[in-house]
């Protein structure tokens, strides 16, 4: 089965840090990588996906994330963080259901 | 734009107690998935309706059940709760029949908080 791992649980920033929050995933194959961002109190957003073509996804809000399929990584980016950008972030790969699965999330401070 | 409809957003349960969410996905959407977030965790997906239909199945306890009505819309039943059902259970819907379901453009409800005591 297809699993996520999220290295850090909590991050801790100043605003204007860059911010790098690392993912790997199990699956071999061909995979569908999502980042899913979510506010307190909030619902999940998403943040960016990789399904094919170019490794490197831009997504909102100044997010970016790398596809590096020999290291098994997908990791999010931000060179420079806000403290809005407070939240948790959960990184996800798609199984052969359709479904998500989730990683077990890194919660992000940003201190302003 | 029309989003994710849960209700209710807050319930508090007494063990082995009964309860029962719902969600209202997108218009036009046709699929719709539950996931179950216990406090500090990831979520974890319970089940999906396509057309519905049961699609998939994930880690749901055989107290809870699930189905999706002519409106799309979907109920999720939980019966004998136990103090370890306390969660946030979020809906997601998404447009499978033009196979955006199979890029993850998932759209999450705001979730339901529930709290059994």
């Amino acid at each position: 089965a297809q699993s996520v791992s999220q290295h850090n649980h909590h991050v801790i920033l100043s605003e204007a840090a860059s911010l790098e929050l690392g993912c790997n995933y199990s699956y071999g194959g061909t995979v569908n990588l999502f980042w899913y961002v979510q506010y307190p109190g909030q619902h999940l957003q998403l943040l960016l996906k990789y399904f094919s073509g170019d490794p490197l996804v831009k997504g909102i809000k100044g997010f970016e994330a790398e596809f590096i399929k020999s290291k098994f990584s997908f990791n999010l980016r931000k060179p420079s963080v806000q403290w809005s950008d407070t939240a948790e972030y959960f990184c996800a790969v798609m199984d052969s259901s359709y479904k998500l699965i989730f990683g077990s999330g890194t919660r992000l401070l940003v201190r302003p | 734009a029309a989003g994710v409809i849960q209700s209710p957003r807050h319930l508090i349960k007494e063990k082995r107690e009964t309860a029962t969410l719902k969600c209202y996905p997108i218009p036009r959407h046709d699929t719709v998935y539950w996931y179950q977030q216990g406090p500090g965790q990831d979520p974890q997906f319970l089940i999906s309706f396509y057309e519905k239909m049961q699609s998939d199945k994930g880690s749901i306890p055989d107290r809870f059940s699930a189905q999706q009505f002519s409106d799309y819309h979907s109920e999720l039943n939980m019966s004998s709760l136990e103090l370890g059902d306390s969660a946030l259970y979020f809906c997601a819907s998404s447009l499978e029949a033009s196979g955006r379901a199979r890029t993850g453009e998932l759209f999450f409800g705001e979730g339901s908080r529930l709290t059994v005591l």
